[in-house]
C-alpha cells in the first residue's frame, strides 16, 4: 500500500504569492494531520481533520492559512499571500482510527519564500 | 497540558557505542509512548512504540521500556552504526479527545565512523 503522498517536495515562490500544498493520505485513514517543522519552532501541528471534517485549527497560524479536505483521499493547505517567515517544511500525517494512535507521515514539502 | 521533555542534542558517537536518548513525559492518565525518527530529507518514521506501563517496544535494535514509576521512555541501543544518524523524536498519544501526538523537541544524532 502506498504510503502518505504530499506534492509538491520543494517549492520556491516570492512573497506575497499563492502557496498550495497538496497531501494524499492513505486509503482507509480517518485521521488527516498537518504540521510544520522549523529549526526555531520545532513541529508544530497546524490542523487536523476527521473524516473530512477540519476538528481543531488552533495551531494555524493566522488567516493566511487555511487547509480543506473535500474528500477522504485528498488535502490542500494553502497559504496567500506567503511572507518569508512561513519558509519551513510541511508534513502531512494520517491514522485509522481504532490504531493504536501511532501516525503516519509524508516525506514533506520544502517551502522557500524569497 | 501532555507533554514531552527529551534531552537536548546534538548526539555524536563513535561507530559500536552505546546509545541513550532520554525522554520523560507529563501526561493525565497512561498515554502511549512512541519514538519515531526521521533521516535527512525524509518524513518522520515510527521506529517503536509501548502502550501500557512496563510495556518493552524495540525494532532494528533500538529499544525503550515505558516506566510509569518514572514517566520515562528512554531510547537504548548497544552499538550504533553509521546510518543511525538522523532526529530522533519522543511523543505521546493524548488520552482524550482525537489522541493527537504531542511530540518532544527532537534529539539530532550524529554516528562517526
Amino acid at each position: 500500500d502506498a504510503g502518505v503522498i504530499q506534492s509538491p517536495r520543494h517549492e520556491v515562490t516570492e512573497m506575497g504569492q499563492e502557496v498550495t500544498l497538496r497531501c494524499k493520505p492513505i486509503s482507509g485513514h480517518d485521521y488527516l494531520f498537518w504540521y510544520r517543522q522549523t529549526m526555531m519552532r520545532g513541529l508544530e501541528l497546524l490542523i487536523y481533520f476527521n473524516n473530512n471534517v477540519p476538528i481543531d485549527d488552533s495551531g494555524m497560524p493566522e488567516d493566511r492559512f487555511s487547509a480543506k479536505m473535500p474528500n477522504a483521499s485528498f488535502s490542500t493547505l494553502k497559504i496567500q499571500p506567503s511572507e518569508p517567515r512561513d519558509s519551513a517544511v510541511y508534513f502531512c500525517a494520517s491514522r485509522r482510527a481504532g490504531d493504536t494512535y501511532e501516525q503516519y507521515f509524508g516525506p514533506g514539502t520544502r517551502l522557500t519564500v524569497t | 497540558g501532555d507533554s514531552v521533555t527529551q534531552m537536548e542534542g546534538p548526539v555524536t558517537l563513535s561507530e559500536e557505542a552505546f546509545l541513550t536518548i532520554n525522554c520523560t513525559y507529563t501526561a493525565t492518565g497512561y498515554p502511549s509512548l512512541f519514538w519515531y525518527v526521521q533521516y535527512p530529507g525524509e518524513g518522520l518514521q515510527l521506529l517503536l512504540k509501548a502502550t501500557k506501563a512496563d510495556d518493552k517496544g524495540s525494532n532494528k535494535g533500538f529499544e525503550a521500556t515505558y516506566r510509569k514509576e518514572t514517566t520515562s521512555f528512554h531510547l537504548e541501543k548497544g552499538s550504533v552504526q553509521v546510518s543511525d544518524s538522523a532526529v530522533y523524536f519522543c511523543a505521546l498519544s493524548e488520552i482524550k479527545g482525537a489522541q493527537k501526538l504531542v511530540f518532544g523537541q527532537g534529539t539530532r544524532l550524529t554516528i562517526n565512523p
